[in-house]
């Protein structure tokens, strides 16, 4: 089915590892966009990519870095992982002034 | 920047009755207003939304009503289904390229049989 595809789906890391996590969609979309997902807090925005060539900050975007490599991916990496960076991670895209489809996470813990 | 707060965090009602989840927003420059329904282990998907040149919107069961004055937007389901019980999110945005949302903390709704 056509959508947006998040890997890993699962992950556990230690204190100071670093990780990448993936997202591609294939509705060639310009925007895509990453948001954190934590109990109580609803969705956040960390980073957000308008269009191709271009990434902006969001609400919380400490501890994390993004790299745009093509229209269809778009990634997120945590340097140096802390236990506060526990959390569900969702990527969405969406075609300009168009509703953000979402993808079903990578979940993520930090010990 | 936009705060979205949304009543109740949790709400059961019994089968075929109606359910009303309710938002405030913060910003008068936001023009987009979208509920997504979350079920357990996936991402949220769009159910309905609302732009603000529009003061109401249906689609079958679901319905999205838009005060801009109050700064208020509600969801409405009738005649609730069992397979209605999730989690639903509401969110304000300003329409741009690229329409960055601000979420509310979420509703579990639970459609008792």
């Amino acid at each position: 089915n056509a959508g947006v595809t998040q890997t890993p789906k699962f992950q556990v890391l230690k204190t100071g590892q670093s990780m990448t996590l993936q997202c591609a969609q294939d509705m060639n979309h310009n925007s895509m966009y990453w948001y954190r997902q934590d109990p109580g807090m609803g969705l956040r925005l960390i980073y957000y990519s308008a269009s191709e060539g271009t990434t902006d900050k969001g609400e919380v975007p400490n501890g994390y870095n993004v790299s745009r490599l093509n229209k269809r991916e778009f990634s997120l990496r945590l340097e140096s992982a802390a236990p506060s960076q526990t959390s569900v991670y969702f990527c969405a895209s969406s075609g300009r002034n168009q509703p953000q489809h979402f993808g079903d996470g990578t979940r993520l813990s930090i010990l | 920047g936009e705060n979205v707060e949304q009543h109740p965090s949790t709400l059961s009602v019994q089968e075929g009755d109606s359910a009303v989840i309710k938002c405030t927003y913060s910003d008068s420059a936001s023009n987009y207003f979208p509920w997504y329904k979350q079920e357990l282990g996936k991402g949220p998907q769009l159910i309905i939304d609302i732009r603000s040149n529009v003061g109401e919107k249906k689609d079958q069961r679901i319905a999205v009503t838009l005060n801009k004055t109050a700064k208020h937007f509600s969801l409405h389901i009738t005649e609730t289904q069992p397979e209605d019980s999730a989690v639903y999110f509401c969110a304000a945005s300003k329409i741009s390229g690229a329409n960055n949302l601000f979420f509310g903390t979420g509703t579990r709704l639970t459609v008792i049989p």
